[in-house]
């Protein structure tokens, strides 16, 4: 089955411990995309990636990184979270300038 | 700056109703705009862009370039519509979306 990946589902950490949430896609899609999502805000483009080792930052990119050394993955990395950054978090994959396949969320929060 | 402005966080109708949810957007360029739809406890899916003109599951949206607008429209709403709507827009390649705050959609019987 076609689809986005993510892990973990569900994390509560504290502030300062490193942590990475992982996105995989099946589709050998070129473009990948992080994206936070908060009330009344929608969702903003943290990171995107347009292909291996190709990425550049989004809107919101402060205290996030991101790497894409294999083109099907594309993990976001908090060095040092924050409770600002308690969020929905959402990763996604298209081809081209289709349609974005989104995965099913992260649900974060940072004590 | 590029924007998207959906001015409504709740719209609420009576089944079989029609539906109008508002979308406005800030873009110098040709704008390239779509619908994504959240159902509860499904992920984010497109629902339609502008370009392909075509109508999903009973909606559809014109792109209004002098009101800049991208209004989703339905005119028989049904229960199964209840859902969190977001317009998007793609600001200049590379599927970089900025996503407007969305318009949740209760249906009521």
């Amino acid at each position: 089955e076609a689809q986005v990946t993510q892990n973990p589902r569900y994390l509560i950490t504290v502030t300062g411990k490193k942590l990475t949430v992982t996105c995989s896609q099946n589709m050998n899609h070129e473009y990948m995309s992080w994206y936070r999502q908060d009330p009344g805000l929608g969702l903003r483009q943290i990171y995107y990636s347009m292909n291996v080792e190709v990425t550049d930052k989004g809107d919101v990119p402060e205290g996030y990184k991101v790497s894409r050394k294999e083109k099907r993955n594309f993990p976001l990395i908090l060095e040092s979270p924050s409770p600002n950054q308690t969020s929905l978090y959402f990763c996604a994959s298209s081809a081209g300038y289709n349609e974005q396949f989104f995965g099913p969320g992260t649900r974060l929060t940072v004590l | 700056a590029q924007r998207v402005t959906q001015p409504e966080k709740l719209l609420s109708v009576f089944k079989g109703a029609p539906v109008e949810l508002k979308c406005n957007y800030s873009y110098s360029g040709s704008p390239e705009l779509f619908w994504y739809v959240q159902y509860s406890r499904q992920r984010l899916q497109l629902l339609l862009r502008h370009i392909s003109r075509e109508s999903i599951k009973g909606f559809t949206a014109d792109l209004n370039k002098g009101e800049t607008s991208f209004h989703l429209k339905k005119p028989f709403a049904q229960e199964e519509d209840s859902a969190m709507y977001y317009c998007a827009l793609n600001s200049g390649g590379y599927n970089k979306l900025i996503f407007g705050a969305g318009t949740r959609l209760a249906v009521h019987p």
